[in-house]
Formats: C-alpha cells, sequence, structure tokens
C-alpha cells in the first residue's frame, strides 16, 4: 500500500487559516469516511485532532476542521496559534482492511 | 481512562527478533476496541504495522506481514508485537494504539535501536 501524500509543509501567521491536504485513492481515502488526523509535536506520542473525516474529539479546539472531496481529505486550522506548530499527519482505513498514514506535513506558524 | 504503556529491549541485533508488550490499564483489553502498533523512524512519518482484537483477529501491513506477528493476552490486559529478521531499517520509535474511534490513546513510545 502507498502512502498517503500530504505537502511536505506549510507555514502562516497567528491568526491566519491554513489548509493541509490528504490525497490518496478510492481504495483508501475516497472509499470510506475513515479519514483522521494526528497533531504530533517534537518527542511526543501523537495526539487525534480529528476522525471520520470532521469529527472532533472531546477536547479538540473548533478551530479545527475536516473535510473530504473525491480522493483528497483536508484539514484547516483556522486562528492559527503559536502552540499548532506541529507535524500534521492524515491517515484512512482501506479496502485491503488495513490503515495508511500520510506522510506528514511540518506546520509553521510564521 | 484507558492508558498504554510500551516496554520491551531498546537494542536489537541484526537478524534477530524485535519484542515489545503494550500494557493496558485503566480498562480491559476485551472492550470493543481494535489495538495497534505503531512505527517512527528517526525524523520520518508515521508507519502502521498491524492492530488485533481481543479475540485474536488480526490485520497486517502488507509490507511487513511476513515478518510480523501481534498476540493478545487477555489474562495480562495486554498486547505484543514480534517483528522477526530485523536490519537497521527497523530502527524506529514504537507505539502502541488503541483503535476506538481511529487511534484515540496512544502509549508514549518506545525507542528501538537494531544494531551489533
Amino acid at each position: 500500500q502507498s502512502a498517503l501524500t500530504q505537502p511536505a509543509s506549510v507555514s502562516g501567521s497567528p491568526g491566519q487559516s491554513i489548509t493541509i491536504s490528504c490525497t490518496g485513492t478510492s481504495s483508501d481515502v475516497g472509499g470510506y469516511n475513515y479519514v483522521s488526523w494526528y497533531q504530533q509535536h517534537p518527542g511526543k506520542a501523537p495526539k487525534l485532532m480529528i476522525y471520520e473525516v470532521s469529527n472532533r474529539p472531546s477536547g479538540v479546539p473548533d478551530r479545527f476542521s475536516g473535510s473530504k472531496s473525491g480522493n483528497t481529505a483536508s484539514l484547516t486550522i483556522s486562528g492559527l496559534q503559536a502552540e499548532d506548530e506541529a507535524d500534521y499527519y492524515c491517515s484512512s482505513y482501506t479496502s485491503s482492511s488495513t490503515v495508511v498514514f500520510g506522510g506528514g506535513t511540518k506546520l509553521t506558524v510564521l | 481512562q484507558v492508558q498504554l504503556q510500551e516496554s520491551g529491549p531498546g537494542l536489537v541485533k541484526p537478524s534477530g527478533t524485535l519484542s515489545l508488550t503494550c500494557a493496558v490499564s485503566g480498562g480491559s483489553i476485551s472492550s470493543s476496541n481494535w489495538w495497534s502498533w505503531v512505527r517512527q523512524p528517526p525524523g520520518k512519518g508515521l508507519e502502521w504495522i498491524g492492530e488485533i482484537y481481543h479475540s485474536g483477529s488480526t490485520n497486517y501491513n502488507p509490507s511487513l506481514k511476513s515478518r510480523v506477528t501481534i498476540s493478545v493476552d487477555k489474562s495480562k490486559n495486554q498486547f505484543s508485537l514480534k517483528l522477526s529478521s530485523v536490519t537497521a531499517a527497523d530502527t524506529a520509535v514504537y507505539y502502541c494504539a488503541s483503535s476506538g474511534i481511529a487511534f484515540d490513546i496512544w502509549g508514549q513510545g518506545t525507542m528501538v535501536t537494531v544494531s551489533s
């Protein structure tokens, strides 16, 4: 299985909005509403930010939102804050009953 | 609140077998969750290794399937990972995770280095 495609890096200024894309195929992202997004700060375990495309776990700010169109899912962070600077990974369930991650995107808050 | 804790040797010799255990506390491994292993080589991204249900059903990453075994011990409320024929490419931080809704709970991770 091939990793989902994410941009290597994105950046934005405090208060701005950014979007991170996650492109797969009809066998993963496009075929199921089981896309998740994770935030990872250096030296820490990943943290679930979005599940099932657009749902936020309890405690995740509503500045984080997710969506999907066709084979591409997106994570949008509005009102960027300094603490949002981290690596972000998407993941999807696949038609082979496996899970595939994206390559990760480094978010820099300028 | 369920918590996960990985344990196992931090150094494994090439061609040997990597063995890790994930202890589940604050909840039962026989809940409705799947239990997964995910790894992250230094400076690289996340890679899903595989998962197990308390019944023993498993799913593995096709690229690792020939070398991976994940098992569950309900009496000890833990699950385990064995990865055989390891090479330097298997050097990584290994995480265990609960798949309640996606990977909603993670262990802190344990670094495993493959070196002679």
